[in-house]
């Protein structure tokens, strides 16, 4: 069982302010790293697939990289607003014939205006 | 991309019963997968369902509980029989439009079952 950490849980950051979180996997496992945003009642959307050591990829205010040799990825969101206040989940592909997702639990993001 | 339709986006079910929830994605694709995510837990995979085949069922999951349909490549009902409160889930409809695993997987809103 393949085992995709997230920290913090949950996280309330005031509007405005830049924050960031992580994602820990194995790094003998990876093959791709998938970070998704699921706002409450809606469905999960993607925000970047990252395949590549020392990737970084960007839209809007949001960032990601991507450390596949120590088993990790950052999420940024820089001048957070009251839209970006959802859960945010990484999810790890492992390749090798695997047809679905291993997710993390997620960091739940509370924007205060 | 891909846009699914899934429902019932919410059920208060009796323990004992069973609940079918259809996927409905408008364009053809090969693979389909159905997560369940519990309170507190992770999105898991329950299996994967591929058109004019049997669906692969992950560790600890099983089709006399799950069964799952796939009788074309636009829809697919997941079922979740003689349901207890342990059952109680959100349950996802996802599908893949351009491989698996490096490309971006599209969900639908996911069905909310409390089992009482």
């Amino acid at each position: 069982i393949l085992n995709v950490e997230q920290s913090p849980q949950s996280l309330h950051v005031q509007e405005g302010d830049s924050t960031n979180f992580t994602c820990s996997f194995p790094s003998s496992n990876f093959y791709a790293l998938h970070w998704y945003r699921w706002e409450t009642a809606k469905s999960p959307e993607a925000l970047f697939v990252m395949t590549l050591n020392g990737d970084e990829k960007k839209k809007g205010r949001i960032s990601a990289t991507l450390n596949t040799k120590e088993g990790y990825s950052y999420l940024y969101i820089k001048g957070s607003q009251p839209e970006d206040s959802a859960t945010y989940l990484c999810a790890l592909y492992s390749g090798g014939g695997a047809d679905g997702l291993t997710f993390g639990k997620g960091t739940h993001l509370i924007i205060q205006p | 991309s891909a846009v699914i339709s899934q429902k019932p986006s919410r059920d208060i079910c009796q323990r004992g019963t069973s609940l079918t929830i259809q996927c409905q994605v408008d364009s053809q694709v090969t693979m389909m997968f159905w997560y369940r995510q519990q309170p507190g837990q992770s999105l898991t995979l329950i299996a994967t369902a591929n058109q004019g085949s049997e669906a692969t069922y992950e560790s600890g999951f099983v089709i006399d509980k799950f069964p799952i349909s796939r009788p074309n490549l636009t829809f697919s009902t997941l079922t979740v029989s003689n349901m207890s409160p342990e059952d109680s889930s959100i349950y996802l409809c996802s599908v893949a439009v351009v491989g698996v695993g490096t490309g971006e997987l599209f969900f639908g809103e996911g069905s909310r079952l409390t089992v009482l």
